[in-house]
């Protein structure tokens, strides 16, 4: 079983759909969560962390379940720009040490988002 | 604002050579993270810095090395390569902090191919 899981989709929507990512993890004692975004053959980049009180920018929203352990990210309005791989990311370090943070990915959720 | 510089950006080496991949962190960031990124796979851990010390290690093979230098650039060397070496290589960086509060980010990643 994989650390992370999420489905792979992919996720095709109209723009203006409202769409929504979950995730799985395996490590109770994981820390932090994130989510971040992969544009073809580009690098991750951070989308937003993953708080215990769920948080929102702007059109997204994540929530974090520790007891279930499930990470899900909602994206209200969507854009044309926002058709990327969506990567449900936790830092599986559990003793909070310097430099020992290795982030394990699930393997992404594809989004298209048609005109 | 600065970001995460790596070079080269392209790189082709034949079976059995060597290569070198460089990593320079944001400015004022002391740790970095190596991961390896498949042909559809999503990222794997392969090791880190902090502080000029390896502080964690994943699945990095024997034939691979990695240093951090007093300026906090990082190399990745990489022997005897074999076609499953070819991957994207990405290097992270971040401000070392405890309790699993680091946030790290990405370079543009280094494309290898090995023929």
């Amino acid at each position: 079983r994989k650390e992370v899981e999420q489905d792979p989709g992919p996720f095709n929507v109209p723009e203006g759909a409202t769409v929504a990512f979950n995730c799985t993890y395996s490590n109770s004692a994981s820390q932090s969560f994130f989510w971040y975004r992969q544009d073809c053959r580009k690098e991750p980049k951070l989308l937003m962390s993953v708080y215990s009180s769920g948080n929102e920018d702007g059109r997204f929203t994540a929530q974090l379940n520790r007891a279930s352990q499930y990470i899900s990210l909602l994206i209200r309005d969507s854009k044309l720009s926002d058709s990327a791989t969506y990567l449900c990311v936790v830092n599986m370090d559990s003793l909070g040490i310097q430099g020992a943070q290795k982030l394990v990915f699930g393997q992404g959720t594809r989004l298209t988002i048609n005109p | 604002a600065a970001g995460v510089i790596q070079s080269p950006r392209h790189l082709i080496k034949e079976k059995r050579e060597t290569a070198t991949l460089k990593c320079y962190p944001i400015p004022r960031h002391d740790t970095v993270y190596w991961y390896q990124q498949g042909p559809g796979q999503d990222p794997q851990f392969l090791i880190s810095f902090y502080e000029k010390m390896q502080s964690d290690k994943g699945s990095i093979p024997d034939r691979f090395s990695a240093q951090q230098f007093s300026d906090y650039h990082s190399e990745l060397n990489m022997s005897s390569l074999e076609l499953g070496d070819s991957a994207l290589y990405f290097c992270a960086s971040s401000l070392g902090s405890s309790g699993g509060r680091e946030t790290q980010y990405f370079g543009p990643g280094t494309r290898l191919l090995v023929l």
